[in-house]
C-alpha cells in the first residue's frame, strides 16, 4: 500500500525558508524507477506544479520558483525534502507531495498540508 | 511556461456525457504522449484518472476517457453522476522535463 504523508509548519513569517519533509512508504527509491514532487495549491486556485525528484537523483524545478526551490531525497529514510527561501504572503497554500512517474503524472498523494505566510 | 488551458467550468445533467479540453503547445501537450487528468473534490487531494493521455489506473472508473490531438487534450466523462461533481485539472511533461497543469474546471452535475 503505497501512502504518503506531507509535515512541517503550518505558519512562517515572511522571509523566512520553508522546510517540509514527504514521509512515503509502499515503494522505495532504491528498488523502484519511482519519483517523489511536490505540488501546491493557494486557497481557491489551481494546482501549481514545484518541483520533482527521480530515484537516479534527477532534480527538476518550476522555472518561476526555480531560485527559491531545492529538493532532497533520503533513500535510506524514505523521505524527501521541499525547501523554499524568502516565503511570502503569496505563497500561502495547500502543499502536497506526490509520488511521480518518468511521464509527468502523479499516480499517489499525500493529504496536504496547509502553510499560511503571515507576520 | 504559462499553464495548460481549461474551461473554467462546464456543467450536464446526470447521465449525459461532458467533454473537457486541456490546450497547451509543442513544448509540452503537443510533444509527448504524457497527458494526465485529475480528479479534486473539496477539501481533498487530487486524485488521478488519466495517465498517459488515455490510461485508467487500476480502480479508476471506466467512466472517465481521455484522447489528444495535436496540443489539446480532452477528458471524456460519460453517464454523468453527482458524485463526479468537482474540479478536474491537466497536467503535461515539457519538454525541459517539468510539468504544467492546467488552470482547472469546475464540473456542476445539474
Amino acid at each position: 500500500q503505497v501512502t504518503l504523508k506531507e509535515s512541517g509548519p503550518t505558519l512562517v513569517k515572511p522571509t523566512q525558508t520553508l522546510t517540509l519533509t514527504c514521509t512515503f512508504s509502499g515503494f522505495s527509491f532504491s528498488t523502484d524507477e519511482v519519483a517523489v514532487g511536490w505540488v501546491r495549491q493557494p486557497p481557491g486556485k489551481a494546482l501549481q506544479w514545484l518541483t520533482i525528484v527521480h530515484w537516479n537523483d534527477d532534480k527538476r524545478y518550476s522555472p518561476s520558483l526555480r531560485s527559491r526551490l531545492t529538493i532532497t531525497k533520503d533513500t535510506s529514510g524514505n523521505q524527501v525534502v521541499l525547501t523554499m527561501t524568502n516565503m511570502d504572503p503569496v505563497d500561502t497554500a495547500t502543499y502536497y507531495c506526490a509520488r511521480g512517474t518518468l511521464e509527468g503524472g502523479f499516480d499517489f498523494w499525500g493529504q496536504g498540508i496547509m502553510l499560511i505566510v503571515s507576520s | 511556461q504559462s499553464a495548460l488551458t481549461q474551461p473554467a467550468s462546464v456543467s450536464g445533467s446526470p447521465g449525459q456525457s461532458i467533454t473537457i479540453s486541456c490546450t497547451g503547445t509543442s513544448d509540452d501537450v503537443g510533444a509527448y504522449n504524457y497527458v494526465s487528468w485529475y480528479q479534486q473534490h473539496p477539501g481533498k487531494a487530487p486524485k488521478l484518472l488519466i495517465y498517459d493521455v488515455s490510461s485508467r489506473p487500476s480502480g479508476a472508473s471506466n467512466r472517465f476517457s481521455g484522447s489528444k490531438s495535436g496540443n489539446t487534450a480532452s477528458l471524456t466523462i460519460s453517464g454523468l453522476q453527482s458524485e463526479d461533481e468537482g474540479d478536474y485539472y491537466c497536467s503535461s511533461k515539457t519538454t525541459n522535463g517539468d510539468v504544467l497543469f492546467g488552470g482547472g474546471t469546475k464540473l456542476t452535475v445539474l
